[in-house]
């Protein structure tokens, strides 16, 4: 299996601050690797597939970046409701795997 | 509007069997698409359980050690989950999420609400 680090597990952080989670690889997955939103109690939603690609709806202060092993998802201004988890997940193989999640906490 | 909804028993006893059904609206369970399960355990990350195409393939985590089916029904627009000799270690939180992509390359998109199994002794 493909194992997915995020890093950090967690974080606080201010409204409007710039937040950077990080998704490494254990083997090359090319562009494989999507972004989700999971906020308490609520399902994950897609917020960037294919690495850096925007999921219809979600703002625009979210972006993604890398391929290979070393992926990047950035807010570039975090706003209120972005405080949730956030889990990267490769879909370069089955089993497709998550990484562990990291959660963007209130300052 | 794609919809996706997980119904089944929110019970089972241990070394019973778990059973799961994703009804699927806005879509054509013989679209394109194949059709995922995933799990989360309360208060910890996501486990992706297996998939399944409407011609019948399926693709599963090995970590569950044959102990999941899963399986489609066309007539019905649904796809449903079968987990063998449950134990307390699968209770958890079970969605059921759409594959859309292209080219091999697929997401996980829209999702269930989810569904909570407990498995009890």
């Amino acid at each position: 299996d493909i194992q997915m680090t995020q890093s950090p597990s967690s974080l606080s952080a201010s409204v409007g601050d710039r937040v950077t989670i990080t998704c490494r690889a254990n083997h090359s997955i090319s562009s494989y690797l999507n972004w989700y939103q999971q906020k308490p109690g609520k399902a994950p939603t897609l917020l960037i597939y294919v690495a850096s690609r925007f999921q219809s709806g979600v703002p625009s202060r979210f972006s993604g970046s890398g391929s290979g092993t070393d992926f990047t998802l950035t807010i570039s201004s975090l706003q209120p409701e972005d405080f949730a988890t956030y889990y990267c997940q490769q879909s370069y193989i089955t089993p497709y795997t998550f990484g562990q999640g990291t959660k963007v906490e209130m300052k | 509007q794609v919809q996706l909804q997980e119904s089944g028993p929110g019970l089972v006893k241990s070394s019973g069997t778990l059973s799961l059904t994703c009804a699927v609206t806005g879509d054509s369970i013989v679209s394109t698409n194949w059709w995922s399960w995933v799990r989360q355990p309360p208060g910890k990350g996501l486990e992706w359980i297996g998939e399944i195409y409407h011609s019948g393939k399926t693709n599963y985590n090995p970590s569950l050690r044959s102990r999941a089916i899963i399986s489609v029904d066309k007539s019905k627009n649904h796809f449903s989950l079968n987990l063998d000799s449950v134990t307390a270690a699968d209770t958890a939180v079970y969605y059921c999420a759409r594959e859309p992509g292209f080219s091999g390359i697929t997401w996980l998109d829209p999702w269930g609400q989810g569904a909570l199994v407990t498995v009890s002794s």
